[in-house]
């Protein structure tokens, strides 16, 4: 019964390779995020989508890529993966941009 | 650019001591001002929030206080226990631009018995 849910809990990938993230809520919330969390734990927001509406894009290359297919799954996809996209992914979701829910996290490590 | 100093870095009290964590922020149209825990390897977890149109607001050992004329914030935890151990991140956001979390750097709380 796990509010929000990501899949994998750990990834790691040789550089240059494709790699996906998977999020879903079951909180019948309507935006979802992602967040990236460095070695230095400072957590910073990279997308965000209401109603499946990309709403937040910050500065993050094009080689991210996000994708929402229902109001209860957003996907982060990675193109040509480098060694400084190591870190902690999360995924969250709030109901109109309120209280903001964090799933387990996903440690990719690109080596 | 939207920024929110935390302070300190670190912070070590004895069980039962009280722990008070700043943070300043930059943007004067944030409106929402949540606290998160996070311990290791773990998520951030939610534990208090407070809007802007409120000056204070308390849950059980935990109370956040709102300065919106200085742009400061504060947690303060009393009665501290070593499971209140943790880094602590305080985060502004204002709700009209979507609701992006801006968070402060992080205070890791060390309660010791």
């Amino acid at each position: 019964d796990t509010a929000v849910s990501q899949t994998p809990k750990y990834l790691v990938t040789q550089m240059g390779n494709d790699k996906s993230i998977k999020c879903e809520q079951n909180l019948g919330h309507d935006t979802m995020y992602w967040y990236k969390q460095d070695s230095k734990k400072f957590l910073k927001i990279m997308f965000s989508y209401n109603n499946k509406e990309l709403i937040i894009n910050e500065t993050v290359p094009n080689r991210f890529s996000p994708k929402s297919p229902d109001k209860a799954h957003l996907n982060l996809h990675i193109n040509s993966l480098e060694l400084g996209d190591s870190a902690v992914y999360f995924c969250a979701s709030s109901q109109s941009t309120y209280e903001q829910y964090f799933g387990p996290g996903t440690r990719l490590t690109v080596t | 650019g939207e920024n929110v100093e935390q302070h300190p870095s670190t912070l070590s009290v004895q069980e039962g001591d009280s722990a008070v964590i700043k943070c300043t922020y930059s943007d004067s149209a944030s409106n929402y001002f949540p606290w998160y825990k996070q311990e290791l390897g773990k998520r951030p977890q939610l534990i208090i929030d407070i809007r802007s149109n409120v000056g204070e607001k308390k849950d059980q050992r935990i109370a956040v206080t709102l300065n919106k004329t200085a742009k400061h914030f504060s947690l303060h935890i009393t009665e501290t226990q070593p499971e209140d151990s943790a880094v602590y991140f305080c985060a502004a956001s204002n709700r009209n631009q979507g609701g992006k979390l801006i968070f402060g750097q992080g205070t890791e709380l060390s309660v010791k018995p």
